[in-house]
């Protein structure tokens, strides 16, 4: 059964530094790994969607890789804001073992505070 | 974006009653559909996977008759909580995939007295 785990669960820094999210799931044979951000009591709002056979993407300051055969991604976010504080959730698309569609497996996130 | 909506956003009920909760793909037909729950600071714990004509799959250790899903049309996915308990409340969250990316509902806040 696929894994995913998160590292760190919380992290407070000061605005402007460059952080890094990290994020490790057990099974490679993955459809796609998406990052989502979530505020408290809110929905999901997705960041970054990296396909299995991509190895990053990028959105504005935030960098998310891929590296499949090490079971790992991570979401650089550059020149941190107060307004990036929230929880960022990995979550990993993998094929069940019985078949039919794909499922997520959510990591139990980062929780980030950017303070000024 | 795609855009996937839920209702109620919020409600209050008392210990006994039902409560049914609507997951909507605005924009785009969903054949799967999936509900979650999450406990505070907790991350989303997958409950069920809701597929459309068909009955839903459940996650190891969710009732069944607990927690009925009903996934009636290619944009519409229903989740009733039967006789509802404290324990019970917590937020739920359906999410609805297109493309292969996953498109998140704003959440429902359940709140059982």
């Amino acid at each position: 059964k696929q894994e995913v785990t998160q590292i760190p669960a919380a992290l407070s820094v000061p605005e402007g530094e460059n952080l890094v999210l990290n994020c490790s799931f057990t099974d490679s044979a993955i459809y796609n790994l998406q990052w989502f951000r979530q505020d408290p009591g809110k929905g999901l709002t997705s960041l970054l969607l990296i396909q299995s056979s991509q190895r990053e993407q990028t959105s504005g300051r935030l960098n998310a890789s891929l590296d499949k055969s090490s079971g790992r991604s991570t979401l650089y976010i550059a020149a941190s804001q107060p307004g990036d504080s929230a929880t960022y959730l990995c979550a990993v698309m993998g094929w069940p073992p019985s078949g039919g569609s794909y499922i997520p497996t959510f990591g139990r996130g980062t929780s980030l505070i950017v303070h000024p | 974006g795609a855009v996937v909506s839920q209702h109620p956003s919020r409600v209050i009920c008392k210990s006994g009653t039902s409560v049914k909760i609507e997951c909507r793909s605005l924009d785009f037909q969903a054949t799967t559909m999936f509900w979650y729950r999450q406990f505070p600071k907790q991350s989303l714990m997958l409950m069920a996977t809701s597929n459309e004509g068909s009955k839903a799959t459940y996650e190891q250790g969710v009732e069944k008759d607990k927690f009925l899903i009903n996934h009636a049309s290619l944009t519409l996915s229903t989740l009733t909580v039967t006789s509802a308990h404290p324990e019970d409340s917590s937020f739920y969250i359906c999410s609805a995939p297109r493309a292969g990316e996953q498109y998140f509902g704003p959440g429902t806040r359940l709140t059982v007295t």
